[in-house]
């Protein structure tokens, strides 16, 4: 069984500055990949990173980067330079041998101006 | 390019009512899944789909069906809806490689049972 844990139900941070979101996760899987998606208030789910169990450096792509440590089974989302289009829900997930992912409860993220 | 395809956006039912969520995705993906998320939850698997000609149970399959109709479409069917099905169905897609699973979703389908 896997399982997802993100302890901030809300975030806030000031426009321009970084921010820390918290997953931690569980599982079983010797081999698994963590994602994290992001919900704007219009609901669509946006994928924006993801982290292989095996991948020696931590993944990033332009803003986002995922701060993966093996040994806690935490996979933190940083996002720099925060935006007012950043203002969304985000999602940690856990996808493993099953072909399935496993979501967390989510964190809003409201970035003020 | 479209995607991943829900149809329809909005609906609303009648306890007892049954209806079909449409899902189709143009991307060649082998794996299909459709979940449900509920306000300040994230997202449940229902139901989901490794490939063409099989189908699975997730977290949350009671009350639910699918059909896996060819490798494009995934539908997923409410016999006798309940208002405790009252939430936001999503179709997703992957394209079924290794561990590296990233999901493709859909717009979601905003289900109302009164």
């Amino acid at each position: 069984a896997q399982k997802i844990t993100q302890t901030q139900p809300g975030m806030f941070v000031q426009e321009k500055e970084a921010v820390t979101l918290d997953c931690t996760y569980d599982t079983s899987d010797p081999s698994y990949g963590l994602f994290w998606y992001k919900q704007p208030s219009s609901g669509e789910m946006i994928f924006l990173i993801y982290q292989g169990s095996y991948d020696q450096q931590n993944a990033t792509e332009g803003r986002y980067s995922l701060n993966f440590q093996k040994a806690r089974k935490s996979a933190n989302l940083v996002i720099s330079a925060s935006q007012l289009g950043d203002s969304a829900m985000y999602f940690c997930a856990i996808g493993g041998s099953a072909r399935q992912l496993t979501f967390g409860s989510g964190t809003q993220l409201t970035v003020l101006p | 390019n479209a995607g991943v395809t829900q149809t329809p956006k909005f609906q609303v039912l009648k306890t007892g009512q049954s209806m079909t969520l449409q899902c189709a995705q143009d991307m060649n993906h082998n794996s299909m899944y459709w979940y449900r998320q509920d306000p300040g939850m994230g997202l449940r698997l229902i139901y989901y789909s490794a490939s063409e000609g099989t189908t699975d149970k997730g977290e949350v399959p009671n009350g639910y069906n699918v059909s896996r109709l060819n490798k494009r479409e995934f539908s997923l069917r409410l016999e006798s809806a309940a208002p405790s099905q009252t939430s936001v169905y999503f179709c997703a897609t992957q394209s079924g490689l290794g561990a590296k699973n990233i999901q493709y979703f859909g717009a979601g389908t905003r289900l109302s049972v009164l």
